[in-house]
């Protein structure tokens, strides 16, 4: 069965920090897989996605992931949080067809000053 | 308009009522997507369509639910005979593809109480 599993329920980091959010999944073909960010004044957003190519995905706000076949994962990073990063993050996984998606649980991060 | 717009922003309900929800999304936007969220809990993906039609239907979670959309514009989601656990906040999202990268945004959604 399709699922996505993201093992923190929330994590917190210092200003300045580097993070990395953990994501696994479990897909029966090549997956298309997500991050989603969801902070209280600025609603649903996605920051990157995975269809093909290279593994190092770029996204928005400096964030990016990479997809490792091997561990069945897409871990989200950024070299230096920053106090507006607090918020909750989404990974989901999906198939072709575009964003039908199964979400994992979501990650809270909170940052500290 | 400039974004992905969602109506009512806020629906109070009774057990047993029917109530629709309704999208508008940004215009040109070909493909649609409804969303559920409920309280503590991770994002549902509800259904997708591309222009009118709907070829993947597959997460509605029961045969209360039924989503519209006419003119690849507006859709709406209809629920049926509301129970307490429909209560959720309902996000709509629209997505464009410019140069083979498809990039979605989402509406502010209907937070839908059932009392």
């Amino acid at each position: 069965a399709q699922s996505v599993t993201q093992p923190d329920i929330h994590i917190t980091v210092s200003e300045g920090a580097s993070l990395e959010l953990r994501c696994n999944y479990s897909y029966g073909a090549t997956p298309y897989l997500f991050w989603y960010v969801q902070s209280p004044g600025q609603g649903l957003q996605l920051l990157l996605k995975y269809f093909s190519g290279d593994t190092l995905v770029q996204g928005i706000k400096g964030f990016e992931a990479e997809f490792k076949r091997s561990q069945s994962s897409f871990n989200l990073r950024k070299p230096s949080v920053h106090w507006s990063d607090a918020a909750e993050y989404f990974c989901a996984v999906g198939s072709t067809g575009g964003f039908k998606t199964i979400f994992g649980a979501g990650t809270r991060l909170f940052v500290k000053a | 308009g400039a974004g992905v717009s969602q109506s009512p922003s806020n629906k109070v309900t009774e057990k047993g009522k029917d109530v629709e929800l309704r999208c508008d999304p940004i215009s040109g936007h070909t493909a649609l997507y409804w969303y559920r969220q409920r309280l503590g809990q991770g994002l549902e993906f509800l259904i997708y369509f591309q222009g009118n039609s709907a070829p993947d239907k597959s997460g509605l979670p029961s045969d209360r639910f039924s989503a519209e959309r006419t003119g690849e514009s507006v859709s709406t989601l209809t629920i049926q005979r509301t129970q307490q656990e429909d209560s959720a906040v309902y996000l709509c999202a629209s997505s464009s593809t410019v140069g083979g990268r498809e990039t979605q945004y989402f509406g502010p959604g209907t937070r839908l109480l059932v009392l």
